[in-house]
């Protein structure tokens, strides 16, 4: 089992350029939702989805979008980088049906992230 | 504004040692709270937490909840090496929104 996969581990970008994030789970889960992690920030949670079909915004949503066609993959799109995306990004999944027993998040290796 | 609180920032202790981490909370709609590990990637799951008063145990973690207080603490006895790391803590609120808080990193000196 991969678990939660996140591509690329490292990247660098310049100011107004765009990218996505990858994010795939082989879990079966339907929540997927995208963190970022600044040092003395903790965890943020920018966006999440509960199924294919359904987003919605987490803490700090501004600058990112989503979209969740497959049960599988939740992207996370940059349209136009700012050096305040600098960050480390980490994508995380669970079961949402069977969350009162097993509230567990499944994280990703996480992306880092450089806007220059 | 919801927010999860934990203290202290850092920690250093001898192999052996017994250490507490405190989580405090203050988040609408509480559903659970959870104890994470993240040593040089991504965090791993130590604890799920619902109820108020029931410890939850892992060999040598433990970690218990105060709803009435709004706090939780994790305590790691006889410290190894291998403990060093930082221990988040998350609370979930209804609506899917989990909150961080910014960790505690703990080392343990041989």
């Amino acid at each position: 089992n991969a678990g939660v996969t996140q591509t690329p581990k490292f990247q660098v970008l310049k100011t107004g350029q765009s990218m996505t994030l990858q994010c795939a789970q082989d879990m079966n889960h339907e929540y997927m939702s995208w963190y970022r992690q600044d040092p003395g920030m903790g965890l943020r949670l920018i966006h999440y989805s509960v199924g294919a079909g359904i987003t919605d915004q987490g803490e700090v949503p501004n600058g990112y979008n989503v979209s969740r066609s497959t049960t599988e993959d939740f992207p996370l799109r940059l349209l136009s980088a700012a050096p305040s995306q600098t960050s480390v990004y980490f994508c995380a999944s669970r079961t949402h049906r069977d969350r009162e027993k097993t509230g567990e998040l499944f994280f990703g290796e996480g992306s880092r992230l450089t806007v220059l | 504004e919801d927010k999860v609180v934990q203290s202290p920032l850092s920690l250093v202790v001898h192999e052996g040692d017994t250490v507490t981490l405190n989580c405090s909370y203050e988040v609408t709609n509480f559903r659970s709270l959870l104890w994470y590990k993240q040593e040089k990637k991504a965090p791993t799951f130590l604890f799920m937490l619902t109820s108020s008063g029931i410890e939850k145990k892992s060999g040598r973690l433990s970690s218990i909840l105060d709803k009435k207080e709004l706090f939780s603490i994790l305590n790691i006895t006889a410290t190894q090496t291998g403990d060093s790391a930082i221990y988040l803590c998350a609370v979930e609120a209804f609506q899917n929104q989990f909150y961080f808080g910014t960790g505690t990193s703990l080392t343990v000196i041989p």
